[in-house]
């Protein structure tokens, strides 16, 4: 079975722009999480999709948010970018069923604002 | 508020020794506790998981024990390698609904000298 992906790899934006990152699950996983890794706060938790539905949200700002499509292919945007929002954000996946706390992360996207 | 504490911060270890991280929590509701295990450049990788009705388990040169009633767990790498080299993060789970969030420790940095 192919791994988490995520695109892009890399991305480097300015202050006040917005940006949108994806991540495509293992297949035949429904659920979708996204973290935030930065060497100060460690990895944080932004969100849970399962089935194109939020299911749990970390203590972020309302700049951060999501959604996830039919496919459980899941997108998550940024908008008016802070100098902190520099950080690596993976995403996770995970299956259904008695393995469902097992969670796949992805290779991450690593964002750097100017 | 840090639900799971980790130590120590880094670690440096000869070639064959036994290096021991250290975690503990605090909220009583986390279910499934697994480690992860993170190569620069990459996403964290599961290596081990626990449930807090068992007290060991062991995988391989990676043994997990946990202390329900101290709220502690930590990891033991037998024999470690250098290829073993790498940030470790203890996790818990804790369920809401059907959500799954992740709450990471701070990390273990661990070097193992050849």
């Amino acid at each position: 079975k192919a791994g988490v992906t995520q695109t892009p790899r890399y991305l480097i934006k300015t202050r006040g722009q917005q940006v949108t990152l994806s991540c495509s699950p293992i297949s035949g996983h429904r659920s979708v999480s996204w973290y935030q890794q930065t060497p100060g706060q460690g990895l944080q938790f932004l969100f849970e999709y399962f089935s194109e539905t939020q299911r749990n949200k970390g203590n972020f700002p309302g700049r951060f948010s999501g959604r996830q499509f039919s496919n459980s292919r899941s997108e998550m945007n940024v908008s008016t970018l802070e100098l902190g929002d520099s950080a690596l954000y993976l995403c996770a996946s995970r299956g259904a069923g008695l393995a469902s706390n097992e969670q796949f992360f992805g290779p991450g996207t690593r964002l750097t604002v100017l | 508020q840090q639900q799971v504490k980790q130590s120590p911060q880094s670690l440096i270890v000869q070639k064959g020794g036994i290096p021991i991280i250290n975690c503990a929590y605090e909220n009583t509701a986390f279910d499934y506790f697994p480690w992860y295990q993170q190569f620069p450049g990459k996403g964290p990788a599961l290596l081990i998981a626990i449930r807090p009705d068992v007290s060991e388990k062991k995988e391989g040169r990676f043994t997990i024990s946990f202390n329900k009633s101290a709220k502690q767990f930590s990891l033991h790498i037998m024999d470690s390698q250098p290829g073993d080299s790498a940030t470790y993060f203890c996790a818990a789970i804790s369920e809401s609904g059907s959500a799954r969030q992740l709450t990471f420790g701070s990390g273990t940095q661990l070097t193992v000298l050849p």
